[in-house]
């Protein structure tokens, strides 16, 4: 199984702040990784698929980059609505696997 | 519009069976990969198994064996036949579509208590 570890695991930040949260994957998965957001009560939402593809609807201050096992969110200048908690998942293998998830609290 | 609603959820006793549906519109079920993702209560994602186009599937080792995914495509609908349920499996079920599950049903809470 492929084991994919965020950080940090929790995040204060004031507004228009940047926003950093890191994905390392156990193996290399190339860019097989996606980027979700979940507010509270609601289904996850994509957010950027394959590293760093954008998704039609998503905020461009939303972006993502990496390869192989190292992975990266950014979120530039943070905004009240971004309060939720961010997940990474892999498709490269057979059986995909998430992060531990990552919240994101506005200070 | 693509569009995803699970259902089936509810309460049963440990060892017991439910069997989740997931409706889909807007597009092909059998033209895709779906999955179904859960999360407990207060806890991250769990990815859980999936149907490829082609037919095979894959499941985590924490369900396999016990859940089984299928698909009708006269019905465009997808499904998750869990059976010897246990404490643990209590989480809301969702089904999304594609490797990089772009699209997501609302979910249904499955509890497990006696």
């Amino acid at each position: 199984e492929i084991v994919l570890t965020q950080s940090p695991d929790f995040q204060s930040v004031t507004p228009k702040e940047k926003v950093t949260i890191t994905c390392r994957a156990s193996q290399s998965i190339g860019s097989s990784l996606h980027w979700y957001q979940q507010k509270p009560d609601q289904s996850p939402k994509l957010l950027i698929k394959y590293a760093s593809q954008s998704i039609s609807g998503v905020p461009s201050r939303f972006s993502g980059s990496g390869s192989g096992t190292d992975f990266t969110l950014t979120i530039n200048s943070l905004e009240a609505e971004d309060a939720a908690a961010y997940y990474c998942h892999q498709s490269s293998s057979l059986r995909g696997t998430f992060g531990g998830g990552t919240k994101v609290e506005i200070k | 519009e693509v569009q995803l609603v699970e259902s089936g959820g509810g309460l049963v006793q440990p060892g017991g069976s439910l069997r989740l549906s997931c409706a889909a519109s807007g597009f092909t079920v059998s033209s895709n990969y779906m999955s179904w993702v859960r999360q407990a209560p207060g806890k991250g994602l769990e990815w859980v198994s999936v149907i490829y186009s082609g037919g095979s599937t894959y499941y985590a080792d924490s369900v396999k064996g016990r859940f089984t995914i299928s698909r009708d495509n006269s019905k465009n609908t997808l499904y998750l036949q869990m059976n010897s349920l246990r404490a643990e499996d209590t989480a809301v079920y969702y089904c999304a579509r594609d490797d990089f599950l772009d699209y997501w049903g609302q979910g249904t809470l499955v509890t497990v208590s006696s």
